[in-house]
């Protein structure tokens, strides 16, 4: 069975730029979030849809959005970019929404702003 | 908002030798979850802690999760050059209604053949 897919594998985008990052789930898993992953550090949350819904969001401003789509794929976006937005961006798909549901990553995207 | 600490930062040990990390939130844990990231890979889950005190084995692998549920470990006995990676752990908590994980700043484990 395919894993989580995310496309594309890499990007370099300039500071002002708009950039669109898209997401596959695991066959049979409704929800979907998006965490940047800082070189040396752990990933952190961004968002999670479930059944196009947002249910949750983390500490990052509004020039990032996403949204969720009937096949439960997803897309994120970053408006106005600015270099330190420079990360791996990793899409990971669950069976629910809820805690206690382990999370599958995909292999991310990585965003290079110049 | 929830923090997740983890040590130490760097790890490096001869092959045969026992490796440790730690965890440490500053909140109380609903559940704690281990990841392993190998280099220019993506995380990869190896397991869920649920319950107070709790100790789980994979292999050479052994995972605890405090009574307090605020802080956990991972020890692997007799490392492996397979064992090289950064090992996560992530907590969820607070009574939320979705999966947000709290990452810990990763140890990354070298191991010296």
């Amino acid at each position: 069975d395919a894993g989580v897919t995310q496309s594309p594998t890499h990007l370099i985008k300039t500071r002002g730029q708009h950039v669109t990052l898209r997401c596959s789930p695991i066959s049979g898993h409704k929800s979907v979030s998006w965490y940047q992953q800082v070189l040396g550090q752990g990933p952190q949350f961004i968002f999670q849809y479930y059944e196009k819904e947002e249910r949750g969001r983390g500490n990052f401003p509004d020039r990032f959005s996403a949204r969720q789509f009937p096949n439960y794929s997803s897309e994120l976006n970053v408006n106005a970019l600015l270099l330190g937005d420079s990360a791996l961006y990793l899409c990971a798909s669950s069976l629910g929404p809820g805690e206690y549901q382990p999370q599958h990553f995909g292999d991310g995207t990585r965003l290079s702003i110049l | 908002g929830q923090q997740v600490m983890q040590i130490p930062q760097y790890q490096h040990v001869q092959e045969g030798e026992d490796f440790t990390t730690y965890c440490n939130s500053s909140t109380t844990l609903s559940n704690i979850q281990w990841y392993k990231q190998r280099p220019g890979g993506h995380p990869v889950f190896l397991i869920q802690l649920v319950k107070s005190g709790e100790v789980k084995k994979q292999k050479r692998l052994t995972f605890q999760f405090g009574e307090a549920k605020k802080n956990s470990s991972l020890h692997i006995t007799a490392t492996q050059t397979t064992d090289v990676g950064t090992y996560f752990c992530a907590g969820q908590g607070g009574g939320t209604s979705y999966g947000k994980l709290t990452f810990g700043q990763g140890t990354i484990l070298t191991v010296h053949p």
